[in-house]
């Protein structure tokens, strides 16, 4: 089944305890992106990888990484949480080429930082 | 950089009643188009997507929407809705030539018996 697999769903954190949140995708699709998503302000991309070792920053980037060593996995770092990224986070994946224009959306990971 | 309005942050409605959710955008190039529906505690699912051609577009679950390209809108209907359609909904934009999504804030509906 062609899917976006995040781990963890659910994570409580303190502040200052570095995380990672995984998310991989079985579609060999090129580009890959984070959102956060708050009440009132939708989805907002925090960084994009148009492919291996391609990334770059989205709208809200402050305090995050990610990495793309791998086609299939990308993962967003928290080096050092704040309750400022108490969030939904998803990552979704999209092919750069063909007629699929859509982006595919894991299931999201609810993350609290006290 | 494009942007996209949703004009209702929430819309109630009764079961088998007919819902309209307004979504508009604003982009100086050519765009493409998606309504994306949120169930409670799960990921997004697309709904329904404009690439071209013609503008009334058929969705999954009985959904439709048309693309008005003088008003810049795109609004979601559905004619008879159900208690499961309860969900959020996001209108999304995409450049024809980049593959970022810049999503509106979301429209709650929720659907009473």
């Amino acid at each position: 089944e062609a899917q976006v697999t995040q781990n963890p769903r659910y994570l409580i954190t303190v502040t200052g305890k570095k995380l990672t949140v995984t998310c991989s995708q079985n579609m060999n699709h090129e580009y890959m992106s984070w959102y956060r998503q708050d009440p009132g302000l939708g989805l907002r991309q925090i960084y994009y990888s148009m492919n291996v070792e391609v990334t770059d920053k989205g709208d809200v980037p402050e305090g995050y990484k990610v990495s793309r060593k791998e086609k299939r996995n990308f993962p967003l770092i928290l080096e050092s949480p704040s309750p400022n990224q108490t969030s939904l986070y998803f990552c979704a994946s999209s092919p750069s080429t063909g007629s699929h224009t859509e982006a595919f959306f894991g299931q999201g990971t609810r993350l609290t930082v006290v | 950089a494009q942007s996209v309005t949703q004009l209702d942050s929430q819309v109630p409605v009764f079961e088998e009643a007919p819902v309209e959710l307004r979504c508009n955008y604003s982009s100086s190039v050519s765009v493409y188009l998606f309504w994306y529906v949120q169930y409670p505690n799960q990921g997004l699912q697309l709904l329904l997507k404009y690439l071209s051609g013609s503008t009334l577009v058929k969705g999954i679950n009985g959904f439709e929407a048309e693309f008005n390209k003088s008003q810049t809108s795109f609004h979601l209907r559905k004619p008879s809705v159900h208690i499961s359609d309860t969900a959020e909904y996001f209108c999304a934009v995409r450049l024809i030539n980049d593959y970022k999504l810049s999503f509106g804030a979301g429209t709650t509906v929720t659907v009473r018996a």
